[in-house]
């Protein structure tokens, strides 16, 4: 059974641009959130998302977006890149949110310059 | 105050040794997850916990509702165990947003 995949692994980015990162969950999982690691703020929550519907979001600005699609892939784009957006977004898939084990991706790690 | 706190920040054993590493948060749950970061990123979830005590393997995790507090032990540690262990809480039901300590950094020599 494949885990979960995120793609990109790496990217570097400039101030100004956008960046979308995707995430496809375990095979029958219908729920997947995103997360922010850096080393200053540690793991924080993004957002999560259930049958194509966002049911969570976290305190970050609206630059951060995403969407779920009907395949329960995922993505999430941030606008108007700053250099504080440099971090490792990981995303996790579970069967139904808060229900059982989260299964996390290596994440996509970001850098902004 | 973070609602989640841990202890200890690092940690440094002998091959073998008993681990134990706590968890305390300040705020009303539905469940406490452990989890398990290895260097480059990726992470594992260990145990999800609403109440009493799971076992798997040579880990043990453990969560006091009432005293608002979570133990996760590691029996005969061993050098694959060196990860950092992550303590993350859901304030609510049927919810992956979780509240996440700052981690406990373990690092156990042969």
């Amino acid at each position: 059974k494949a885990g979960v995949t995120q793609t990109p692994r790496y990217l570097i980015k400039t101030r100004g641009q956008q960046v979308t990162l995707s995430c496809s969950p375990i095979s029958g999982h219908r729920s997947v959130s995103w997360y922010q690691q850096t080393p200053g703020q540690g793991l924080q929550f993004l957002f999560e998302y259930f049958s194509e519907t966002q049911r969570n979001k976290g305190n970050f600005p609206g630059r951060f977006s995403g969407r779920q699609f009907s395949n329960s892939r995922s993505e999430m784009n941030v606008s108007t890149l700053e250099l504080g957006d440099s971090a490792l977004y990981l995303c996790a898939s579970s069967l139904v949110n808060g229900v059982g084990e989260l299964f996390f991706g290596e994440g996509s790690r970001l850098t902004v310059l | 105050k973070n609602e989640v706190e841990q202890s200890p920040q690092n940690l440094t054993a002998q091959e073998g040794e008993f681990i134990t590493i706590n968890c305390s948060y300040s705020v009303g749950i539905s469940a406490l997850h452990w989890l398990q970061q290895h260097p480059g990123g990726g992470i594992v979830s260990l145990f999800m916990l609403s109440s009493g005590k799971k076992k798997h393997g040579r880990l043990i995790a453990t969560i006091n509702i009432q005293e608002k507090h979570s133990s996760l032990h590691i029996t005969a540690s061993h050098p694959r165990d060196s990860a950092v262990y992550i303590c993350a809480v859901a304030r609510s039901y049927n919810t992956d947003k979780l509240i996440f300590g700052t981690g406990t950094r373990l690092q156990v020599f042969p």
